[in-house]
């Protein structure tokens, strides 16, 4: 059972279009964080949320934490070529803040 | 480079061999992780330590893996014994260990090819 589910699984468009990738769970988190991965390398981080109905912003990237602490979202806008890679939604539980379930990501290709 | 440093970054070895690897995290953290990811899917944690002590193993992690912080600093990694399932990418990751927010920072990975 996949405690983190993430849709879609993979996403192609062409450059300067908008996208939305969600990362949804029936589990509560008590904090999300987001990566982003190249192939060959490890994940580099790019925002954590902890607060139910908190929104972070970096640039173009746009990032909700859903208000049961259940689900987030994450919004790119005039998606660019560098935003290629795999995005990936990592949860920490309660007392187990130092241990993440991560989803399975989703494969954001931006074509030019 | 102040991020987590992992080595090496590619190993190939034969089925049977024992490798290890290697992760400095950064500095003035003291919680580190070692985590394994496949292709298709994400990274599933192994191990962490708070300082030199192994506070918990995933049932991922058979008895021909073991891991040690001796130190508290750097971290090592050994298999024992490979098997064409070792396979993979294993990544270490570092945390300053809030109670809020703790984020983790990860290295760059070492690839594991057991042939």
């Amino acid at each position: 059972t996949q405690l983190l589910e993430q849709s879609p699984q993979f996403l192609s468009i062409q450059e300067g279009e908008n996208l939305t990738v969600y990362c949804n769970s029936s589990s509560v988190f008590s904090s999300l964080q987001w990566y982003r991965q190249e192939p060959g390398e490890g994940p580099v981080l790019l925002v954590t949320v902890v607060t139910g109905g908190e929104v972070k912003k970096l640039k173009r990237l746009t990032f909700q934490f859903g208000d049961a602490r259940k689900d987030s979202s994450l919004h790119i806008t005039a998606a660019q070529p560098g935003d290629t890679g795999l995005y990936l939604c990592a949860g920490a539980r309660g007392g187990s803040n130092y241990k993440l379930t991560f989803g399975k990501g989703t494969l954001l290709t931006v074509n030019p | 480079d102040t991020g987590v440093s992992q080595n090496p970054r590619h190993k190939i070895t034969k089925r049977g061999q024992n490798v290890t690897f290697r992760c400095d995290p950064i500095s003035e953290h003291n919680r580190l992780y070692w985590y394994r990811q496949t292709l298709g899917q994400g990274p599933e944690f192994l191990t962490y330590f708070q300082n030199e002590a192994q506070l918990e193993k995933s049932r991922l992690l058979s008895d021909r893996f073991s891991a040690e912080r001796p130190k508290g600093s750097f971290s090592t990694l050994e298999i024992q014994r490979t098997e064409q399932g070792d396979s993979a990418m294993y990544l270490c990751a570092s945390s300053p260990g809030r109670i809020s927010g703790n984020t983790i920072y990860f290295g760059e990975g070492s690839w594991l090819t057991v042939v």
